[in-house]
């Protein structure tokens, strides 16, 4: 596809399961962001991703959460033991590069968690 | 200073009122920066780019004050479609890391009739 491509779109999980989330980014960019956002608040920061370096994970709310972007493309954010304070939308975004300048970052549409 | 700090709002403003946001960000070494607009329940997307003083777009402006370390947005002759939150973009705002992008918490405009 053209845009960056998330899965699920909806999920809905008891207290104390992993989930997994997936995001393909835009092809040839070697830039991408997970980000979080709970109803109502602003957009928190948890890790990205530029090509073949290594990660910055300094978002990451706990060591519940971890990510891993196989071959350079696709992204998938594990959550372990999910808590009720996890339920927010988790947005993946990619750029052809980080950095910012000169770049755009496209998101996806989300993948709205819902821990029960 | 927060890394990013926006205009709390909200901001109500009758079609064809002019409007001005602002955010101020921490880091002097950052060089570029970003408007995003997020309508509700879904993703953001791109507005404008910031890159020296200013840029702008038909009715929307934004200017950028290396000095005082703050970015703007003006709209002009506001539209009912231009109700959403909007959310400026500072990249490297904690000066450590040069790709991560910092969001500020967003400014809601609500347009009325």
């Amino acid at each position: 596809g053209a845009g960056v491509s998330q899965s699920p779109s909806n999920k809905v999980t008891e207290k104390g399961k992993d989930v997994e989330l997936r995001c393909d980014p835009i092809s040839g960019h070697t830039a991408l962001y997970w980000y979080r956002q709970s109803l109502g608040q602003g957009l928190e920061f948890l890790i990205y991703f530029q090509g073949n370096s290594a990660p910055d994970k300094s978002g990451l709310p706990s060591d519940r959460f971890s990510a891993e972007r196989t071959g350079g493309s696709v992204s998938t954010l594990t959550i372990q033991r999910t808590q009720q304070e996890d339920s927010a939308v988790y947005l993946c975004a990619s750029s052809p590069r980080a950095g910012g300048f000169g770049n755009t970052i496209y998101f996806g549409e989300g993948s709205w968690l819902t821990v029960v | 200073r927060k890394e990013v700090e926006q205009d709390p709002g909200p901001f109500n403003v009758p079609e064809g009122a002019t409007v001005a946001f602002n955010c101020t960000y921490s880091n002097s070494a950052s060089q570029s920066f970003f408007w995003y607009r997020q309508d509700c329940r879904k993703e953001p997307k791109l507005l404008m780019s910031v890159y020296s003083s200013g840029n702008e777009d038909g009715r929307f402006t934004a200017q950028l004050n290396r000095a005082s370390q703050y970015i703007s947005l003006l709209i002009r002759d506001s539209k009912l479609s231009d109700s959403a939150t909007y959310l400026c973009v500072v990249p490297n705002a904690g000066g450590t890391s040069y790709g991560k992008l910092t969001f500020g918490q967003g400014t809601i405009l609500t347009v009325h009739p």
